[in-house]
């Protein structure tokens, strides 16, 4: 089944503890994104990247760090988390073409205490 | 810069009509077209490309209007299963691939 993997799912962390968010598809997309969404905000861009090593900024980019190692993977990373970072994360993968359908994964709800 | 939705909310009766409104101040190549159910991820409805293109999508069509740099979405004959959160992304002309996306229109359809 064709599908974008979010883990985890839920996440209670304290100020400044490091964390990770994986994503992980298996459509062999080239463009891999992650997005924030917050109440009245919709939704925002952290990252994306075009292909593997290929990784630039969003709108939304402070305090966050990605990578693209292999294909299928776009890994989130928060070192420092703070209070202002609790929101609701989307990865989404689509093939790297203009003008085409975003797939979604299932989102990691993430509270920073 | 993200793309200006109206309206904010709506409640419908199941059978009536809905239009919501997606602007923008810059030029647009494609306008994309998400709806999302609570505690789901968005899912993709449509794609407009630059060129007035309406589609449609069951009972849910869209048009895109160059010149206003605008697109609306078409409900008719709203269902229950309509319900959601709606979504409109654009995508800039001379941009790379970057959809920016509206805040979002709440549809409720009630019985």
């Amino acid at each position: 089944e064709a599908q974008v993997t979010q883990n985890p799912r839920y996440l209670i962390t304290v100020t400044g503890k490091k964390l990770t968010v994986t994503c992980s598809q298996n459509m062999n997309h080239e463009y891999m994104s992650w997005y924030r969404q917050d109440p009245g905000l919709g939704l925002r861009q952290i990252y994306y990247s075009m292909n593997v090593e290929v990784t630039d900024k969003g709108d939304v980019p402070e305090g966050y760090k990605v990578s693209r190692k292999e294909k299928r993977n776009f890994p989130l990373i928060l070192e420092s988390p703070s209070p202002n970072q609790t929101s609701l994360y989307f990865c989404a993968s689509s093939p790297l073409l203009k003008s085409n359908e975003q797939f979604f994964g299932p989102g990691t709800r993430l509270t920073v205490l | 810069q993200q793309p200006v939705q109206s309206p904010q909310a709506v409640i419908l009766r199941e059978g009536e009509d809905a239009v919501i409104n997606c602007s923008s101040s810059k030029a647009l190549y494609s306008v994309h077209w998400y709806r999302q159910k609570h505690g789901e991820a968005p899912v993709f409805l449509m794609i407009l490309l630059k060129g007035g293109e309406q589609k449609g999508h069951d009972k849910i069509s869209a048009s895109f209007n160059e010149k206003k740099q605008q697109s609306s979405l078409y409900l008719t004959a709203s269902q229950l299963s309509y319900s959601g959160t709606y979504f409109c992304g654009t995508e800039y002309s001379g941009g790379y691939q970057k959809v920016t996306f509206g805040t979002g229109t709440k549809l409720q359809v009630i019985p």
